[in-house]
Parts: C-alpha cells; sequence; structure tokens
C-alpha cells in the first residue's frame, strides 16, 4: 500500500531564512513523488516532481526537493524563505506500478515570519 | 486558458437535500479525479475516471456519486446518504501518469 507521511503540522521560519518541509513515503515499488502548495480557499497548486533521473528537483518560486532512495524521504527545501511562501504543502506519491492517482499527507502549514 | 473549472465556488445545502458540484477541464485530459479536504486530514480520494463512460469508487464514496458522460465534465453529487459532507472539495485532472492540475474548489456548508 502506498503511503505518504508528513511528520510537522505546522513549520515556523524566519523571512530570509532556508525552509525545510519533511516527507517520507511508501511504496511497494518505484515512485513518483509531488510538492503542491495551496493558499487558502485555494486549489492546489504544482510546484516540483521526481519522477527519475537528478536526486535534486528544481520547481516552481524556487523551491526544490532531494529525493533520498535509503531513506525514503523527499524533502522539499528553499535556500531564502519570503513572506509569501506561508501556506499550505502537500506531497503526494503514486506507485509506478499503480494507478493513475496521487496518495496525499496531511499537510504542513509554513509560516514565514517577517 | 486551458485549466479546470469547478461550480458553485460556495454553497449551502440544508439537511436531506442532494446537492450537484460541476466540474469541467479543457485541457483534454483523460483522468479526473474528486477529493475531499477536511482540516487536518489531507486530501481524500472520493472517485475517480480514467477514460468517459467509466469511473471507480476512492477511499471515501459512500454518500456520493458521480457520471462522466464527456471527456470534459466530471460532476459530483453529494447525496443525503453523505453523513457529514461539509467540506472543501477538489476536481483535478492529469494526463496519464503526469501531476495533477486542480480546480479552485468548491466549499459545501451544511445547514
Amino acid at each position: 500500500a502506498q503511503s505518504v507521511a508528513q511528520p510537522e503540522d505546522q513549520v515556523n521560519v524566519a523571512e530570509g531564512n532556508p525552509l525545510t518541509v519533511k516527507c517520507t513515503y511508501s511504496v511497494s515499488g518505484n515512485p513518483y513523488l509531488f510538492w503542491y502548495v495551496q493558499y487558502p480557499n485555494r486549489g492546489l497548486q504544482f510546484l516540483l516532481k521526481y519522477i527519475t533521473g537528478d536526486n535534486l528537483v528544481k520547481g516552481s518560486y524556487g523551491f526544490e526537493a532531494e529525493f533520498n532512495k535509503s531513506q525514503t524521504s523527499f524533502h522539499l527545501k528553499k535556500p531564502s524563505a519570503l513572506v509569501s511562501d506561508s501556506a499550505l504543502y502537500f506531497c503526494a506519491v503514486r506507485d509506478r506500478a499503480g494507478a493513475n492517482n496521487l496518495f496525499f499527507g496531511t499537510g504542513t502549514r509554513l509560516t514565514v515570519i517577517p | 486558458d486551458g485549466g479546470i473549472t469547478q461550480s458553485p465556488k460556495y454553497l449551502f445545502r440544508k439537511e436531506g437535500q442532494n446537492v450537484t458540484l460541476s466540474c469541467e477541464q479543457n485541457l483534454n485530459h483523460d483522468a479526473m479525479y474528486w477529493y475531499r479536504q477536511d482540516p487536518g486530514q489531507g486530501l481524500r480520494l472520493i472517485y475517480y475516471s480514467q477514460i468517459v463512460n467509466d469511473f471507480q469508487k476512492g477511499d471515501i464514496a459512500e454518500g456520493y456519486s458521480v457520471s462522466r458522460e464527456k471527456k470534459e465534465s466530471f460532476p459530483l453529487t453529494v447525496t443525503s446518504a453523505q453523513k457529514n459532507p461539509t467540506a472543501f472539495y477538489l476536481c483535478a485532472s492529469n494526463p496519464e501518469a503526469g501531476e495533477l492540475f486542480f480546480g479552485e474548489g468548491s466549499r459545501l456548508t451544511v445547514l
């Protein structure tokens, strides 16, 4: 069975500091991994994905994520946080051998403090 | 512009009433999905459709129904059998094995 864990419900970081939002996953085969961001009362926006290739994936708005197969993790990172990055972040996974839909984590609320 | 349109954005319902949420996409995607979002629970899959005239139950299908008569449209009906329908509902679509594209959501409140 596929699953995704986001161990932190809330992450606070000062503006200008680096940020990390954690994600670990469990799949039976090789994973497709995704990060999405959600602003209040809005749909989810795609940030980045890992399919294959380099373990460091670069995405929208200066975000990047590092795929670590041995630790089954896919943490989201940004070198310098902006106040406008404050939002709800979701990690998602699809088993390559599975159906087309994604399994989502419970989300992490990021607050960037000015 | 290509995208997914959900309507209405806000909807109020009395107990015992059925309501239908609209989802239309012009991205030419075969697959479409309905998710329910509750605080602290992430997104849970209600129904999905891989192709026209075919759909499958997700993890929380009880009290919901869908149809897929056209590629562009995947409406969700919240029936009176759904015991706790107040939630934020998200429609999505994707090309095969690609990332999901989401609509802006519909917030249903039962009075």
